[in-house]
């Protein structure tokens, strides 16, 4: 069975500051997905990670995928509040690319 | 380019009784995922359909849920009868292909009373 596990699952921090979301999965897959998802609202895709090695960034948030230690972060930089926000890692496990998800972390970026 | 749709988005009913859940998935996505979100927790994979045809339904409860998609575009959730525990959150997602970014819908907020 196909786990996958976050951590913190809650975080709150500072405007400004740095910090790096883990996302260890339990078997060997082939890409790895970061999700983001407000109070109330669906999920919103950030990242699809394809490789071993593989990095993407978009404004603040980067993403990284280690498959030998099947091991993905998520890094945010100087973070501010509209980053607020719950982050799902997910890994696809089936022969149909379904989606195990994580727990989640819920984010919170404070004044 | 129109994204997934989902209706109705909340629906409150009683134990034992039938409720259905309907998507609308992005316009040439084949591949059509249901998922089950309770509150706190990660979404689950109900059910997945490529075109008309069931890929994967492993952890659909069969004994109450089913799903189809008849003419490979819609698809219907249907639950009967519900339980407390199917208070959740009913994802529907598509993607174009297998492996490709699944784009989700707004969902359908289902409470048990």
């Amino acid at each position: 069975e196909l786990k996958v596990e976050q951590n913190p699952l809650f975080l709150s921090m500072q405007e400004g500051k740095n910090y790096t979301i883990y996302c260890n999965y339990s078997t060997t897959s082939d890409r790895l997905y970061w999700y983001r998802q407000d109070p109330g609202k669906s999920l919103e895709s950030l990242f699809v990670l394809l490789s071993n090695g593989a990095v993407k960034q978009e404004g603040r948030l980067m993403a990284s995928l280690d498959t030998k230690a099947r091991l993905s972060t998520l890094h945010i930089t100087a973070a501010v509040h509209d980053l607020s926000a719950t982050y799902f890692c997910a890994v696809s496990w089936n022969s149909g690319y379904a989606l195990n998800f994580g727990k989640g972390t819920s984010l919170l970026v404070t004044p | 380019e129109a994204g997934v749709a989902q209706s109705p988005r909340y629906k409150i009913i009683e134990k034992r009784q039938s409720v259905a859940f309907w998507c609308n998935p992005i316009s040439g996505h084949a591949t059509l995922y249901w998922y089950q979100q309770i509150l706190g927790q990660g979404p689950k994979l109900l059910i997945q359909f490529q075109n008309n045809g069931v890929v994967d339904d492993s952890q659909l409860p069969k004994d109450r849920f089913s799903a189809e998609r008849l003419k490979g575009v819609d698809s219907t959730l249907k639950i009967q009868p519900a339980k407390l525990e199917d208070s959740a959150v009913y994802l529907c997602a598509s993607s174009s292909r297998f492996g490709n970014e699944q784009f989700f819908g707004p969902g359908t907020r289902l409470t048990v009373l």
